[in-house]
């Protein structure tokens, strides 16, 4: 069965500071990749997304994300966070199977130091 | 553009209670519909899809249900709460591709 590691559970950096953020699946094949961002009481917002094609990603509020297949990784980057983007981060993977279901990881809490 | 509602934003039941939480998608058709429960601190967990009204499939078991009657509103419902049952419940839809979009939740705390 498919799974979706995140191995850090929380990350802190200082304002301004480049972000780095985790993921590594198990899949036989290519998945399709998602990154979502969650605050506090809110839904999940999709940040970017991987089909096929160029492994560098980009998405919304400047970040991206590069797909390793040797790696089995898609982590997320930053290279200067702001404060607003305190949250929860949720890597995800799709299968393309019957009714399209994400596994998702367990989540990095990411707090920003001013 | 494509919304998703869902309805209330925030519950209080006792023990025992019923429930009924609702999601609509708005500016889509034949979407497929999501239920997920995260409890505090943890991941998300599919409680159950929707490929079309009327179709259900239940990935966890539990005291929960869902059903679809129009094409664009999933509904799910309980019985009897337990206290278990307490946690952040999102909705989400997809076009049909993998890629998903999440309503704002509903907060359930079961006293």
């Amino acid at each position: 069965a498919q799974s979706v590691t995140q191995p850090d559970i929380h990350i802190t950096v200082s304002e301004g500071a480049s972000l780095e953020l985790r993921c590594n699946y198990s899949y036989g094949a290519t998945p399709y990749l998602f990154w979502y961002v969650q605050s506090p009481g809110q839904g999940l917002q999709l940040l970017l997304k991987y089909f096929s094609g160029d492994t560098l990603v980009q998405g919304i509020k400047g970040f991206e994300a590069e797909f390793k297949r040797s790696q089995s990784s898609f982590n997320l980057r930053k290279p200067s966070v702001h404060w607003s983007d305190a949250a929860e981060y949720f890597c995800a993977v799709g299968l393309n199977n019957a009714g399209n279901m994400l596994t998702f990881g367990g989540g990095t809490r990411l707090m920003v130091k001013p | 553009s494509q919304t998703i509602h869902q309805w209330p934003a925030t519950l209080v039941q006792p023990v025992g209670s019923p429930l009924s939480l609702e999601c609509t998608v708005e500016g889509t058709s034949n979407p497929n519909l999501y239920w997920y429960r995260q409890a505090a601190g943890r991941g998300l967990q599919l409680l159950f899809y929707s490929v079309g009204i009327g179709q259900i499939s239940s990935e966890v078991p539990q005291n929960l249900s869902a059903s679809r009657p129009q094409d664009r509103q999933f509904i799910l419902s309980s019985k009897k709460l337990l206290l278990s049952d307490s946690g952040f419940y999102l909705c989400a839809w997809s076009p049909g591709t993998d890629e998903q979009y999440f309503g704002p939740g509903t907060r359930l705390t079961v006293t």
